[in-house]
């Protein structure tokens, strides 16, 4: 049973607008979340991360929510550049263990 | 270069015949981890290491052996390879604590006929 699920597969957003993409969890153990990011025939590369005590996390154009009521969490992108064109993974962990959604592949239109 | 390298990243094989993929990292980590990615499944964990010598199931271990002899290195065996263990691996590792992030490897494509 998927405890991380990220419901929409892809999202296409224009340059300069913002993208938002989303995730939710079931788990309520889980205190890390994190979003990593992977371009085809590559890993994933690492984000931005929150801790389950906090509900927003900011590291330059890359902020991220959390509403643990809603266990819901999104991640947000403003501006939107081409280059962030990718498949977004979502992760929880608990217990030194990580849980991954199923990815969203943004398309941001130039 | 601080990096997780996987050797093979491409592998062809037969139902049965043993393989190995290695995972090395140059960063001094304490924790790896070895995931499947699957289309509709997204990341899955295999095994992690928190430690030498310390491994422990993640959500999909069956068919799957890991050994953490070494620090930096965390192979993936498969003693009897099965079609459904077709797919995409990666191994990633972590300074350690939970929330600090991962540093991934290019990816093993496996194809088991």
């Amino acid at each position: 049973d998927q405890q991380v699920k990220q419901n929409s597969p892809s999202l296409s957003v224009q340059e300069g607008r913002i993208s938002i993409l989303n995730c939710d969890y079931t788990n309520s153990m889980f205190d890390y979340f994190l979003w990593y990011k992977k371009y085809p025939a590559e890993g994933p590369t690492f984000l931005i991360s929150i801790s389950s005590i906090k509900d927003k996390n900011e590291d330059g154009r890359f902020t991220v929510f959390l509403n643990k009521s809603a266990k819901h969490l999104s991640l947000h992108i403003v501006p939107s550049q081409p280059g962030d064109s990718a498949v977004y993974f979502c992760a929880a962990s608990a217990r030194n263990q990580f849980y991954f959604g199923t990815g969203t592949s943004l398309t941001v239109i130039p | 270069e601080a990096q997780v390298t996987q050797n093979p990243r491409y592998l062809i094989t037969v139902t049965g015949k043993k393989l190995t993929v290695t995972c090395s990292q140059n960063m001094n980590h304490e924790y790896m981890s070895w995931y499947r990615q699957d289309p509709g499944l997204g990341l899955r964990q295999i095994y992690y290491s928190m430690n030498v010598e310390v491994t422990d199931k993640g959500d999909v271990p069956e068919g799957y052996k890991v050994s953490r002899k070494e620090k930096r290195n965390f192979p993936l065996i498969l003693e009897s390879p099965s079609p459904n263990q077709t797919s995409l691996y990666f191994c990633a590792s972590t300074p350690g604590g939970e929330g600090s992030e991962q540093f991934f490897g290019p990816g093993t494509r496996l194809t088991v006929l």
